[in-house]
């Protein structure tokens, strides 16, 4: 038990669906961010949510869409997606004063 | 912009020994922060270790430990009396002091023989 939980574990999508990805976070935490994770790449930050406001968008492709309705959830929608987008998409918290960031156990998602 | 470089991609280590892996790191900030995480087959991202660049002193937790060497931009974890359940693939990661983006090293992937 993490405190932060992401839903679905497995994803299976094709290109032309419509899903999300689900986080939420149970430690009082006011930031929330979304990674991703390839084979052979450095986890890359994608998207960081402060107080539910998006303070960072690391150029990211608008098939991916971020929700941050309150700061305790977070979703990822995605749309139109490629085959290489097919990773792990990792969720973390944290307070925004604080240092430590904490990780939920990631949605491996997969596009065909 | 911070960079993170773990130049060794595997490591073994036999159980009960120590083990002690390498991380690098480039910044012009003077107010920062070092991690490591632990990432088992389950994929979750687990803190192990942090440190605050102010501090002189080595963090340590339990049997983990580290090597702060700021002046030569150095973060090594030392992991004593190795167990079976610390094969893992392990990061080393920078956070400003400014903002709250951590920037990642590539990894190192840290077998333990039986």
């Amino acid at each position: 038990e993490t405190g932060v939980t992401q839903t679905p574990r497995h994803l299976v999508m094709g290109m032309t669906n419509k899903k999300s990805l689900k986080c939420e976070q149970h430690l009082g935490h006011n930031a929330m961010y979304w990674y991703k994770q390839s084979a052979k790449k450095p986890l890359e930050l994608m998207f960081v949510y402060n107080f539910k406001e998006q303070t960072e968008n690391n150029s990211v492709p608008s098939r991916f869409s971020p929700e941050c309705p309150n700061s305790s959830h977070l979703f990822l929608h995605l749309h139109t997606l490629q085959p290489e987008d097919s990773a792990l998409y990792l969720c973390a918290s944290s307070l925004s004063s604080g240092n430590t960031i904490y990780f939920g156990e990631g949605s491996w998602l997969t596009v065909v | 912009a911070q960079t993170v470089t773990q130049s060794q991609p595997e490591m073994s280590v036999q159980e009960a020994e120590t083990v002690t892996l390498s991380c690098t790191y480039d910044t012009s900030e003077s107010d920062y922060y070092l991690f490591w995480y632990k990432q088992p087959p389950s994929r979750q991202m687990i803190l192990v270790i942090r440190q605050e660049a102010y501090k002189q002193q080595n963090a340590t937790e339990n049997r983990f430990s580290v090597n702060f060497q700021k002046a030569a931009k150095s973060f090594s974890l030392k992991i004593s009396d190795s167990q079976l359940g610390d094969a893992a693939m392990y990061f080393c990661a920078y956070r400003s002091g400014a903002n709250s983006k951590l920037t990642f090293g590539k990894g190192i992937t840290l077998s333990v023989r039986p």
